[in-house]
């Protein structure tokens, strides 16, 4: 019963390098998001797609991108990693209905140097 | 735009004693739920209770209830009996429309003195 699985744990970038953050989630649920997590400022939602093939923007979407080519799947691109995207990231999902919680992985920690 | 608040970045308690945690809340649907959650040192995020607002009764999970007051868009926590293993984040979480793009608050941190 793996859920929702992120990787890589940990990564440090230098500025201006790019990568990917993996999500996967085999509870065939709709909406998934991307959230970065800051001291103080909760989590914010970064991108979210509510199906295969449809994405859409959150509160703090500059510097990333995100794709959905299938259900199970919604990697996030950091095209041109800067300082201040140093942050701790989630994905997350969810079937969408009003009732539902979020099920999150176990987050990324990126420094970015 | 929803806003999720609370006003506690850091608390404390005694193990075994009640802590309440405060949350505040905007939104402008008649029907919603609202979630909190623990993210103890291993940072992952564990649901610990829901609401849904068009519910009189307060929802309870075992050590763990809420005071919502809808008026008052307030959404508190109680932590009753408090372990060791109670100390994390906690965030009150307010979803969007349709279930998606939970609006997180900035999290209070609990401490349990031994």
């Amino acid at each position: 019963n793996a859920g929702v699985t992120q990787t890589p744990k940990f990564q440090v970038l230098k500025t201006g390098q790019s990568m990917t953050l993996q999500c996967a989630q085999d509870m065939n649920h709709e909406y998934m998001s991307w959230y970065r997590q800051d001291p103080g400022m909760g989590l914010r939602l970064i991108h979210y797609s509510v199906g295969a093939g449809i994405t859409d923007q959150g509160e703090v979407p500059n510097g990333y991108n995100v794709s959905r080519s299938t259900t199970e799947d919604f990697p996030l691109r950091l095209l041109s990693a800067a300082p201040s995207q140093t942050s701790v990231y989630f994905c997350a999902s969810s079937s969408g209905t009003q009732n539902s919680p979020l099920h999150f992985g176990n987050g990324t920690r990126l420094t970015v140097t | 735009a929803q806003t999720v608040t609370q006003s506690q970045p850091e608390m404390s308690v005694q193990e075994a004693e009640t802590v309440t945690l405060s949350c505040t809340y905007d939104t402008s649907e008649s029907d919603y739920y609202l979630f909190w959650y623990k993210q103890p040192p291993s940072r992952q995020m564990i649901l610990v209770i829901r609401q849904e607002a068009y519910k009189q009764q307060n929802a309870t999970e075992n050590r763990f209830s809420v005071n919502f007051q809808k008026a008052a868009k307030s959404f508190s926590l109680k932590i009753s009996d408090s372990q060791l293993g109670d100390a994390a984040m906690y965030f009150c979480a307010h979803p969007g429309g349709y279930g998606q793009n939970f609006v997180f608050g900035p999290g209070t941190r609990l401490s349990v003195l031994p």
